[in-house]
């Protein structure tokens, strides 16, 4: 059974520094890989999508990579603001239509 | 852009009480689903259907049950609610096929069980 694990649960950095966000998967027969961003009592909000064939995706500051024979992925921040404070989400899309499968996050705190 | 309006964002009901949460998508996806959210526990799947009529247990049904009679409609319904059910529900949709397919999700209804 698919496995989602985020490591940390929970980091602080300082505004300005970059910083990565890590994803491991257990079984690399994925269909997608989704990074979401969730502010306390909201819904979740998609930020990239990275196809099975694809190796990355970069929207603004936000580049996510994916390897899927080592089960893993990164989400990349550049330039951490206070803004960007939230808890950020992967999840692994099996075969075609099947759910999704979520890691527990982590939870992001930038101070300025 | 797409929507998914769930009908209510915070719910309190009594032990043993039929609740019904509503979710709504205006983007004529075929995929619905419900999730449940708790602290420690992360995104849990209930249920999800790929088509009108058409459901599929998550990993934990118990308790739950679905209703979908119309495409854009997805609904989730607790029988006879118990206090383990208080939790944060979050319903997604998105497109059947294409990997390119992002799932999204509407705002959240926090249900309390007392």
């Amino acid at each position: 059974k698919q496995e989602v694990t985020q490591i940390p649960a929970a980091l602080s950095v300082p505004e300005g520094e970059n910083l990565v966000l890590n994803c491991s998967f257990t079984d690399s027969a994925i269909y997608n890989l989704q990074w979401f961003r969730q502010d306390p009592g909201k819904g979740l909000t998609s930020l990239l999508l990275i196809q099975s064939s694809q190796r990355e995706q970069t929207s603004g500051r936000l580049n996510a990579s994916l390897d899927k024979s080592s089960g893993r992925s990164t989400l990349y921040i550049a330039a951490s603001q206070p803004g960007d404070s939230a808890t950020y989400l992967c999840a692994v899309q099996g075969p075609a239509g099947t759910a999704l499968i979520f890691g527990k996050g982590t939870t992001l705190s930038v101070s300025s | 852009d797409v929507k998914v309006t769930q009908s209510s964002r915070y719910l309190v009901k009594r032990t043993g009480e039929k609740v019904f949460l509503e979710c709504v998508q205006d983007m004529d996806h075929e995929n619905m689903f419900w999730y449940r959210q708790d602290p420690g526990l992360g995104l849990r799947l209930i249920y999800f259907s790929y088509d009108v009529k058409m459901k599929e247990k998550g990993d934990i049904p118990e308790g739950y049950s679905v209703s979908r009679e119309k495409k854009e409609r997805f609904s989730l319904i607790l029988e006879s609610a118990s206090t383990n059910q208080t939790s944060m529900y979050l319903c997604a949709s998105t497109h059947r096929g294409s990997g390119a397919n992002v799932l999204t999700f509407g705002a959240g209804s926090r249900l309390t069980v007392l």
